[in-house]
């Protein structure tokens, strides 16, 4: 069965702090994805990133990066110099490869970035 | 915005009665999947519909029923509703089942029920 763990319930920083958040995922499948998803308080979720699982190239996109290591199922995210507008509860989430484009979320963890 | 729509926005109804969520997909996309997000948890997969057909299935009861039409909006219907059905409903679309193709989620319907 796949499973997604976020350990960090909540984080609070103070604006300008790096964070990194989380995720440890557990599945059979040799071939698979991992997301990570923003959800402001609005609820709608806002796609960040997708990695496959042949595809181990930490990623920068801006002030966000991700650590993607198979070695120990995880799929760390990291922002730089946070800012208030990041405040939001983010998930990590896994999905085989094949059949339905069924997400397992793991159970998020909210930020909060203090001015 | 992500182009995906839902009605209603909130929604309070009574335990036994029965609902029905809409979800209108963004233009082109073909694949609708629904979500259950009760408060302070994850979203839980519930089912996924695919050119109107039926493409996959979480583990909730037959109670919890869809539809998805020509023009690909879908449906959520939920019979004999629990208390524990309180939650936020997301639908999300994409183009095909592709895991390359990005879903796009819709803001969410939150259901209440006492």
């Amino acid at each position: 069965a796949q499973k997604v763990t976020q350990a960090q319930t909540e984080i609070s920083v103070v604006e300008k702090e790096d964070v990194t958040l989380d995720c440890v995922y557990e599945t059979r499948d040799t071939t698979y994805y991992l997301f990570w998803y923003k959800q402001p308080p609005s609820g709608e979720l806002v796609f960040l990133i997708r990695r496959n699982s042949f595809d181990e190239q930490n990623e920068i996109s801006g002030r966000y990066s991700w650590n993607f290591q198979k070695s120990t199922s995880s799929f760390n995210f990291t922002i730089t110099a946070s800012q208030v507008v990041d405040s939001a509860v983010y998930f990590c989430a896994l999905s085989e490869a094949w059949g339905a484009q069924k997400l397992v979320f793991g159970q998020g963890t909210r930020l909060t970035i203090n001015p | 915005e992500t182009g995906v729509t839902q009605s209603p926005t909130h929604l309070i109804k009574t335990r036994g009665q029965q609902v029905t969520l809409r979800c209108s997909s963004q233009s082109g996309h073909n694949t609708v999947s629904w979500y259950q997000q009760a408060l302070g948890q994850g979203p839980q997969f519930i089912f996924q519909y695919y050119r109107e057909e039926e493409n996959g299935r979480g583990n909730f009861p037959p109670r919890f029923s869809g539809l998805q039409f020509p023009n690909y909006s879908s449906e959520l219907n939920v019979n004999a509703l629990e208390l524990d059905d309180s939650a936020l409903y997301l639908c999300a679309s994409s183009l095909e089942t592709n895991r390359d193709n990005e879903q796009f989620f819709g803001p969410g319907t939150r259901l209440t029920v006492l």
